[in-house]
C-alpha cells in the first residue's frame, strides 16, 4: 500500500492551455473523491466516483472541467481552456466507504499564468 | 444542506499549553465528523473521526474531540501542544448517506510558540 499517489506535483500552464493530472487511489479503494483548495480554504469538492461511475459533480465542476476513471483504478482529470482562477492545490482522496474517512493524496499544484 | 463552521481561522498557543480548535457543524442527519490535519505543500492527514460509536474520540499524536449534539460541536483538543503541531487544522462532516461527500470547513491555522 502506497498511499494515494498524484501527478504531476507542480504545473505550471498558459492561460488557455488544457492541463491534465492522474491519481492513482488505493488499491482496495473503490470510492474516488477529487476535492480543490485554494489559499486559505478548506477544500471544495468537485466529483466522485465509485469504481467507474461517475456517481456525484458539484456545481463547481464547470464544463471545461472533466473526470474519468476507466475500468475504476487510476483517474483523471482534465481542464480545457486554463483560465487564472483554476490556479489552485488539486486533491485527490480514495476510500473504502463512507464512514472511513479519506486518504489524501499529496495533491497537485496547477498555476495558470 | 450540510456546513462546517471552524470559529477562529487562526489559533495561537504556547508549548504545553492546551490546543482546542473549535468545530460547529450543520446537518439534517446523523452525522460522521472527522479532523483532518494539513502541513504546507501536503495533503490532508486523517486525525480522528466520529462515526456514531463513542462520543469522546481519541486520534493520532495526542488530539481528541468530543461530539456533543445538543450543542452541535465537535471540538478537537490537546492538553500539551507540540511545536510539531503547528499546522492547518480542518474539521468536516458527511452523512451516513452513500456517496455523499465530506463537507470541510474553511481551517484554523494552529501556530505553536516556544
Amino acid at each position: 500500500d502506497t498511499g494515494v499517489s498524484q501527478d504531476p506535483r507542480h504545473k505550471i500552464t498558459k492561460r488557455g492551455q488544457n492541463v491534465t493530472f492522474r491519481c492513482d487511489p488505493i488499491s482496495e479503494h473503490n470510492r474516488l473523491y477529487w476535492y480543490r483548495q485554494t489559499l486559505g480554504q478548506g477544500p471544495e469538492f468537485l466529483t466522485y466516483f465509485q469504481n467507474e461511475a461517475q456517481l456525484e459533480k458539484s456545481r463547481l465542476l464547470s464544463d471545461r472541467f472533466s473526470a474519468e476513471r476507466p475500468k475504476g483504478s487510476f483517474s483523471t482529470l482534465e481542464i480545457q481552456r486554463t483560465e487564472q482562477g483554476d490556479s489552485a492545490m488539486y486533491l485527490c482522496a480514495s476510500s473504502t466507504g463512507q464512514n472511513y474517512g479519506y486518504t489524501f493524496g499529496s495533491g497537485t499544484r496547477l498555476t495558470v499564468v | 444542506a450540510q456546513s462546517v463552521t471552524q470559529l477562529g481561522s487562526h489559533v495561537s498557543v504556547s508549548e504545553g499549553a492546551l490546543v482546542l480548535l473549535r468545530c460547529n457543524y450543520s446537518s439534517s442527519v446523523p452525522p460522521y465528523l472527522f479532523w483532518y490535519v494539513q502541513y504546507p505543500n501536503q495533503g490532508l492527514q486523517l486525525l480522528l473521526k466520529y462515526t456514531s460509536a463513542a462520543t469522546l474520540v481519541k486520534g493520532i499524536n495526542g488530539f481528541e474531540a468530543e461530539f456533543k449534539k445538543s450543542e452541535t460541536s465537535f471540538h478537537l483538543t490537546k492538553p500539551s501542544a507540540h511545536m510539531s503541531d503547528a499546522a492547518e487544522y480542518f474539521c468536516a462532516v458527511s452523512d451516513y448517506q452513500a456517496g455523499t461527500a465530506l463537507i470541510f470547513g474553511k481551517g484554523t491555522t494552529l501556530s505553536v510558540s516556544s
